[in-house]
């Protein structure tokens, strides 16, 4: 399943495909990207992160892609769990400490 | 459990209530933030604290009073709030160099009579 990130915040997976989830971002300048995870009544988890020097980096189950020329990210979950069931955000850093959000995305995984 | 711990988990009040929100985290970061967030809305940055130094306040009325007493705690005093304060009210840290993820509490939940 693929999310298109501003124009559809939510998304719905069955147990074991793999997830897409897009993001838009605003700040050509930005050079660190987060994305995060956050689950009812929690505050974000950190998943992964990508420094605007790659465009492509690996975690556990999750890869993040970068598009410098258009100013894109994409988040895959492979093997997709209950568990990842959340809303998940990407962050850019403009700059020092300064960051901002993404709309979101709601994943919920069919079991 | 998070590393970031945020206290009271709610809190609810009144609009000519004095409040404060509180902050702790021992991982030895040297830059902490707030951030707000209503409901099905991503995370607004609030404040940013480099070494014990304010040194990000995105526009913020002056009704959010934040304090940074150590490099463990940050604080959020809160005075004759409004209902559209209403929110989700988070806490990070993190380092103050790059890389620099963001190490997130819980937040406290706020309601304003």
């Amino acid at each position: 399943g693929e999310s298109v990130g501003l124009h559809l915040p939510t998304l719905s997976v069955q147990e074991g495909d793999n997830s897409i989830i897009n993001c838009a971002y605003s700040n050509s300048a930005s050079d660190y990207f987060i994305w995060y995870k956050q689950e009812s009544g929690k505050g974000p988890q950190f998943i992964i992160d990508i420094r605007s020097n790659m465009d492509k980096r690996q975690g556990q189950r999750v890869t993040v892609l970068l598009n410098k020329t258009v100013k894109h990210l994409s988040l895959q979950i492979a093997a997709t769990q209950p568990g990842d069931s959340a809303v998940y955000f990407c962050a850019e850093n403009i700059s020092g400490n300064q960051f901002y959000f993404g709309t979101g995305t709601s994943l919920t995984v069919i079991p | 459990d998070t590393e970031v711990t945020q206290t009271p988990k709610h809190l609810v009040m009144g609009m000519t209530n004095k409040k404060s929100l509180k902050c702790e985290q021992h991982m030895g970061h040297r830059a902490m933030y707030w951030y707000k967030q209503k409901a099905k809305k991503p995370p607004e940055l609030m404040f940013v604290y480099s070494y014990e130094k304010l040194s990000i306040n995105e526009s913020v009325p002056s009704r959010f009073s934040p304090e940074c007493p150590n490099s463990s705690l940050l604080n959020l005093h809160l005075h004759a709030l409004q209902p559209e304060d209403s929110a989700l009210y988070l806490c990070a840290s993190s380092q103050v160099s790059r890389p620099l993820p963001q190490h997130f509490g819980d937040g406290t939940r706020l309601s304003i009579l």
